[in-house]
């Protein structure tokens, strides 16, 4: 079947814009992450949601970053007001439970110029 | 403060031997702890999940131990080829409730042929 898809793969924006990403989990998947990595690094934990709600949304930097699930399937994280330091691969990855293994998209490689 | 640990200098290893890999974590008491592998430019790819009671678990030429008296997990590559060639993820819960997933920056691991 289908894995975990993201759209854009690729995302060119101006310091200060306000951009989309968007990641379409496993069907039937209830749990959802998001995550953003630096070269070099792991990927580092931003939001969790479970069904439609964000149950940790800890990893989160600042209030720029908000990230919404309302159907419970398809999410979006939203970056206001962008900066250079945002500049990551913005990784998904969904689960059937959370506590089970996850299943990674390709990422969107964010570039801020 | 909270750490997880893994060799920050890449493995070179011949084909046909077995690469071992640490995990080690500080101030933590995950449920269960994974283990993913992934490729420049690619998603993380999930390889093994161990819970806390568990001491052992395989999967094919893999192997993943651990110990929560150490802190510690190990990753085993038994025979390796140069296809295992590929950078290795530790990654746990953040325990006592929490859904955040914490990642350690990943063991680079090269197999020659």
């Amino acid at each position: 079947g289908a894995g975990v898809s993201q759209t854009p793969s690729n995302k060119v924006t101006e310091k200060g814009k306000y951009v989309e990403l968007r990641c379409d989990p496993i069907s039937g998947h209830t749990a959802l992450y998001w995550y953003r990595q630096s070269l070099g690094q792991g990927p580092e934990f931003l939001i969790y949601f479970q069904g439609t709600g964000a149950a940790d949304d800890s990893g989160l930097p600042n209030d720029r970053f908000f990230a919404v699930r309302p159907e419970g399937s398809v999410s979006t994280l939203k970056i206001q007001r962008t900066e250079r330091g945002d500049s990551a691969v913005y990784l998904c990855a969904s689960s059937p439970f959370q506590g089970h293994e996850q299943y990674f998209g390709p990422g969107t490689r964010l570039t801020v110029t | 403060s909270q750490k997880i640990e893994q060799n920050s200098e890449a493995l070179n290893i011949q084909e046909g031997k077995t690469a071992t890999l640490t995990c080690n974590y500080t101030n933590y008491s995950p449920a269960y702890l994974q283990w993913y592998r992934q490729d420049p430019g690619r998603g993380p790819v999930f390889l093994l999940l161990i819970r806390e009671n568990e001491k052992e678990k395989r999967k094919e030429r893999l192997k993943v131990t651990f110990d929560t008296t150490l802190k510690q997990s190990l990753f085993h590559i038994t025979a390796s080829q140069p296809a295992d060639s590929a950078t290795y993820l530790c990654a746990l819960d953040k325990g006592t409730g929490g859904f955040k997933t914490i990642f350690g920056a990943g063991t680079r691991l090269f197999v020659k042929a």
